[in-house]
């Protein structure tokens, strides 16, 4: 069925340094994308959202990138820091859909000291 | 204002027991999903709420799961006969329209012992 992925389940930087996470969607139906953050017994907090008539959105150190050609978005921090630490899904939906959104399984993102 | 909240925070429960975990959503969100999420997976859909419409139950896993949502506030997830495999948190979330971004609660860890 469709889904939606994510290419690396873990990744590690140093703090300061960028970090980039990637995510492939197989839903050519879908033009809404949101990125969220979950730290460790907390739900899922929206970071950033992409609809599909734009390839790049900025929000304060992050920013999403869109190739519909391909079906990937990845989400970009600056100088990444301690408190980014924290599992990261992308997410898919059609915009005013009732559908739910379709969750990737996560990145996790562990900065180092 | 306040957030989506949750209760309770944890619960333990012996396998067979039935057990009722509660959504306060944000005041005025008309849009309410439940989701399931099991230890390092993303988020499985479980139903959706909009509205006085009847309720989207494609993602229950079984008959022993079921969802109400009282005067288009308060939801109520019922897990009857509780099996171990239903251990996993339990997260609600809310969108001021469908579609909507959503927001998330802190969920609900269930543990079936």
């Amino acid at each position: 069925g469709e889904s939606v992925g994510l290419h690396l389940p873990t990744l590690s930087v140093q703090e300061g340094d960028n970090s980039i996470i990637n995510c492939a969607y197989s839903n050519s139906a879908s033009d809404y994308f949101i990125w969220y953050k979950q730290e460790s017994g907390k739900g899922p907090q929206f970071i950033i959202d992409i609809r599909s008539n734009m390839d790049k959105r900025q929000g304060q150190r992050v920013t999403v990138l869109l190739n519909k050609t391909v079906k990937h978005l990845s989400l970009q921090i600056a100088a990444t820091q301690p408190g980014d630490s924290a599992v990261y899904f992308c997410a898919e939906n059609i915009a005013g859909s009732a559908r739910q959104l379709t969750f990737g399984s996560g990145t996790q993102l562990t900065v180092l000291p | 204002g306040a957030g989506v909240s949750q209760s309770p925070s944890n619960k333990v429960t012996e396998k067979g027991k039935d057990v009722e975990l509660r959504c306060d959503p944000i005041s005025g969100h008309t849009a309410l999903y439940w989701y399931r999420q099991s230890l390092g997976q993303g988020l499985e859909f479980l139903i959706y709420f909009q509205g006085n419409s009847a309720p989207d139950k494609s993602g229950l896993p079984s008959d022993r799961f079921s969802a109400e949502r009282t005067g288009g506030s308060v939801s109520t997830l019922t897990i009857q006969r509780t099996q171990q495999e239903d251990s996993a948190v339990y997260l609600c979330a809310t969108t001021r329209w469908a579609g909507g971004e959503q927001y998330f609660g802190p969920g609900t860890r269930l543990t079936v012992t």
